[in-house]
């Protein structure tokens, strides 16, 4: 089963305007941690935010914030105020602890979700 | 304030080549990761480092494929007898190495292997 999922494989916002990016995950770990990166064309994985499992708030990062539904496993991403150089590709991702408690390594990304942002 | 880098950008080899990329991570990140991203998936886990030592591999790291992080700073990736499906982006990532750190990226080997 993939642990993370992104069923959105091209979005369209107008300039301006606010986006959700959406992702599922899948883990039976009660404690993991959700990432959002950007890669634009030129390759380069930019972390965006984070949510950790046990955050009591949703996330916030500027323009960036995870909407967390812990019960639904959804971490969608909301960019407010959509900008020209926000066009890129935007993955989900996922990281496990281990039952010990202390963190595997791996990240577990999606497929990614290419936002076009048009004036 | 300097981030991931890797070397080369670029590589166009001839199937059965060996190419050997270079990451060096940000400097006070103990943990170095290599993933491996083809055309329209997410990057995949190949390996990672906490200082020296390699700490987990994935089932996608192959023979061909060795990773080495000798004095726990900078890491190489190798790949031996070069296939036409190891064209990929092959990227490497550091973290400091405690608690649920974040994974910082850098820009990427392009490998292209005709």
């Amino acid at each position: 089963a993939q642990k993370i999922t992104q069923t959105q494989p091209g979005m369209f916002v107008q300039e301006k305007e606010a986006v959700t990016l959406d992702c599922t995950y899948d883990t039976s770990d009660p404690s993991y941690g959700l990432f959002w990166y950007k890669q634009p064309s030129s390759g380069e994985m930019i972390f965006l935010i984070y949510q950790g499992s046990y955050d009591q708030q949703n996330a916030t990062e500027g323009r960036y914030s995870l909407n967390f539904q812990k019960a639904r496993k959804s971490a969608n991403l909301v960019i407010s105020a959509s900008q020209l150089g926000d066009s890129a590709m935007y993955f989900c991702a996922m990281r496990e602890s281990s039952d010990r408690g202390s963190t595997l390594g791996r990240l577990y990304f999606g497929r990614g979700t290419q936002l076009t942002v048009w004036p | 304030d300097t981030g991931v880098s890797q070397n080369p950008r670029h590589k166009i080899t001839k199937r059965g080549q060996n190419v050997t990329f270079r990451c060096d991570p940000i400097s006070e990140h103990n943990r170095l990761y290599w993933y491996r991203q083809t055309l329209g998936q997410g990057p995949e886990f190949l390996t990672y480092f906490q200082n020296e030592a390699q700490l987990e591999k994935s089932r996608l790291l192959s023979d061909r494929f060795s990773a080495e992080r000798p004095k726990g700073s900078f890491s190489t990736l190798e790949i031996q007898r070069t296939e036409q499906g190891d064209s990929a982006m092959y990227l490497c990532a550091s973290s400091l190495g405690s608690g649920q750190e974040t994974q910082y990226f850098g820009p990427g080997t392009r490998l292209l292997v005709l």
